[in-house]
């Protein structure tokens, strides 16, 4: 059964850089087809989709994020990461990984999420 | 690109169907038939209900359909059970991005 589980600093100081990893398990993130992405929600909010990513390093942003938002992959390790650049009070939200199956599909496993607080 | 507009809320009684209206544009919803709709508990991530307009992932009741008619987007939940109540999100495809709804809040009285 696919896992994804998210990992990173809880809280992060304004004009600072957002930093998640993703550890996917169970599966192989180099799999054929499959992309993987960040969605987020800030808190009592619905549903923000941050970009995606597939094992090749192809990637697809928001474009209203777009200007700081990088996700990478790290094959070796099973796991693709988010940094999130000069953020404020406004990035407050619990990030979720997830993986689509294909491009464009919807997420069908998600990690459960990490509430990340951005404050001084 | 805005958000999806979906109701902020719905309700419905044990046994009853529901429908939640997710509207787009031609750009979004209308131009691709690659709609879905997700399920969130409270403090849970979301759970994929329907894809591709209406197709259900395996293991997903047959309670729950999926439509469209132009840019509009529909989910209908039938026999409403008390475990039903939760938020509900819409997403659409969009020129090589996501969009997502604003959700709806699933009563069950």
């Amino acid at each position: 059964q696919l896992q994804l589980q998210e990992s990173g600093p809880g809280l992060v100081k304004p004009s600072e850089t957002l930093s998640l990893t993703c550890t996917v398990s169970g599966g192989s993130i180099s799999s054929s087809s499959y992309y993987w992405g960040w969605i987020r929600q800030p808190p009592g909010k619905g549903l923000e989709w941050i970009g995606s990513i597939y094992y090749s390093g192809s990637t697809y942003y928001n474009p209203s994020l777009k200007s700081r938002v990088t996700i990478s992959v790290d094959t070796s390790k099973n796991q693709f990461s988010l940094k999130l650049s000069s953020v404020t009070a406004a990035d407050t939200a619990v990030y979720y990984c997830a993986r689509r199956w294909q491009w464009p599909s919807p997420f069908d496993y998600w990690g459960q999420g990490t509430l990340v607080t951005v404050s001084s | 690109q805005s958000a999806l507009t979906q109701p902020a809320s719905v309700s419905g009684s044990p046994g009853q169907s529901i429908t939640i209206s997710c509207t787009g544009t031609s750009s979004d919803v209308g131009g691709y038939n690659y709609v879905s709709w997700y399920q969130q508990h409270p403090g849970k991530a979301p759970k994929l209900m329907i894809y591709e307009v209406s197709n259900r992932p395996s293991g997903v009741s047959n309670r729950f359909s999926g439509s469209k008619s132009g840019n509009t987007a529909s989910l209908t939940i039938s026999g409403l059970q008390a475990e039903d109540e939760a938020d509900y999100y819409c997403s659409s495809y969009t020129s090589s991005s996501t969009l997502f709804g604003g959700g709806t809040k699933l009563t069950v009285l």
